[in-house]
């Protein structure tokens, strides 16, 4: 079975640009979490989806982040325009649903560095 | 509000030592997930254990093992004869009852020399 694989793995761009991360959560997995680990600090908390929806916004930073999860299969986070700040390791998970779903299986990670 | 402190920022340890990896954590939670994660050098995190607040049993899992000890906030994990594999970073993590949202400490970098 494959896991949750995350594209692109490293994206270097300028301030002020615009980059797409996009996650593909485990097959059959209706809950999928962003995550974001910004250098020296510890993995933060994004957002939460339940198939299409958004469970819980509460860590998304500000309106120049927005996720999105059309069909509740993958999901998409855009950053723009991006500033240095928001540089870091920015990692997806997904779970099931019921009581297997506070296990997580997280993806390898989108590196973003912003110049 | 929540919070996970591991206070080991990097351990290194030779090969076939016992090594344990501190998690403290802060919730005024009085049902609450911990968890351990590992992060090998390809980047992921790997699911180790999640323990249930009211469950203080302590738990083994071949070299592995976690001590959870809820009168000083602890769930601290050893390692019992570690290989050269056991190198990563480990995170210690915390979630509500009934919210999936993981709360992570700053992770213990950890080296086995052989």
């Amino acid at each position: 079975e494959a896991g949750v694989t995350q594209f692109p793995s490293h994206s270097v761009i300028e301030k002020g640009q615009t980059v797409t991360l996009r996650c593909d959560p485990i097959s059959g997995h209706d809950n999928l979490y962003w995550y974001r680990r910004v250098m020296g600090k510890e993995i933060k908390f994004l957002l939460h989806f339940v198939k299409e929806s958004k469970q819980d916004e509460s860590g998304m930073p500000n309106n120049r982040f927005l996720a999105e999860r059309t069909g509740g299969t993958y999901s998409t986070l855009k950053v723009q325009p991006a500033e240095l700040e928001d540089s870091g390791v920015y990692f997806c998970a997904s779970s099931q649903v019921g009581v297997s779903s506070y296990e997580q299986y997280f993806g390898p990670g989108t590196r973003l560095t912003v110049t | 509000a929540q919070k996970v402190t591991q206070a080991q920022t990097e351990i290194s340890v030779v090969e076939k030592e016992d090594v344990t990896l501190d998690c403290v954590y802060e919730t005024r939670d009085t049902t609450y997930y911990l968890f351990w994660y590992k992060q090998p050098p390809s980047g992921e995190l790997v699911f180790l254990i999640r323990r249930n607040s009211f469950d203080e049993q302590n738990e083994i899992s071949g070299r592995y093992s976690w001590n959870f000890q809820k009168s000083t906030s602890s769930f601290n994990f050893t390692i019992t004869a570690s290989q050269v594999v056991d190198s990563a970073v480990y995170f210690c993590a915390l979630s509500q009852w009934g919210a999936q949202k993981l709360v992570f400490g700053q992770g213990t970098r950890l080296t086995i020399n052989p």
